[in-house]
């Protein structure tokens, strides 16, 4: 099955910082890659997500970057605020094929005011 | 997205004892999934609750200790059996859209946190 591998595992950023989280996976039939925002006693929420037929993908202050040939993506979030202190899940799926998600282990990020 | 409710909110259970989490969506969806986060871990895939049909188990996950129903589209439980201390837990479900509109994005329901002592 497919193996999803995230770092870091924290990461503790100065507010108005960028943010990098980096992922890797084994499967390269992998082509659906959302990323989850988890603040503390809350639900996993799907903040961004990227496809495998395109590189680059923004929302705002987010982003995700992809690379198919060396089966890595990553999440970027600039003007980091501490709202922004959470745990972040990456995510790999063949899509509606089989549907099910490969989680990575987790960052947790802290923005410092 | 999809408004997802999970019954109950939290348990305090003893051991040896069963407890039956309901997971109920607002919109038909084809896939639904069940989720076990324990603390500071990430998210482990118990099961897909596959509407019609038995669910499919991940490794590691039996269908005598996690037995799941999906009587249609819009509702799932999962049942957590003979309980011990080791279940204790955040249980998740996830649906996936099944349209265009949100093909392949997974949403989580609230979650039950389950203590067991």
């Amino acid at each position: 099955g497919e193996n999803v591998e995230q770092h870091p595992s924290t990461l503790s950023v100065q507010e108005g910082d960028s943010a990098v989280i980096k992922c890797t996976y084994s499967d390269s039939a992998s082509n659906y890659f959302p990323w989850y925002k988890q603040e503390l006693g809350k639900r996993p929420q799907l903040i961004i997500d990227i496809r495998s037929n395109v590189g680059e993908k923004k929302d705002q202050r987010i982003a995700v970057t992809l690379n198919k040939t060396a089966k890595h993506f990553s999440l970027h979030i600039t003007e980091t605020q501490p709202e922004d202190s959470a745990v972040y899940f990456c995510a790999a799926s063949r899509g509606s094929t089989l549907g099910r998600l490969y989680f990575g282990r987790g960052t947790q990020l802290t923005v410092w005011p | 997205s999809a408004v997802i409710s999970q019954k109950p909110s939290r348990d305090i259970c003893q051991r040896g004892t069963s407890l039956t989490i309901q997971c109920q969506v607002d919109s038909q969806v084809t896939m639904m999934f069940w989720y076990r986060q324990q603390p500071g871990q990430s998210l482990t895939l118990i099961a897909t609750a596959n509407q019609g049909s038995e669910a499919t188990y991940e490794s590691g996950f039996v269908i005598d200790k996690f037995p799941i129903s999906r009587p249609n589209l819009t509702f799932s439980t999962l049942t957590v059996s003979n309980m011990s201390p080791e279940d204790s837990s955040i249980y998740l479900c996830s649906v996936e859209g099944d349209n265009t509109g949100w093909a392949n994005e997974q949403f989580f329901g609230p979650g039950t946190r389950l203590t067991v002592l």
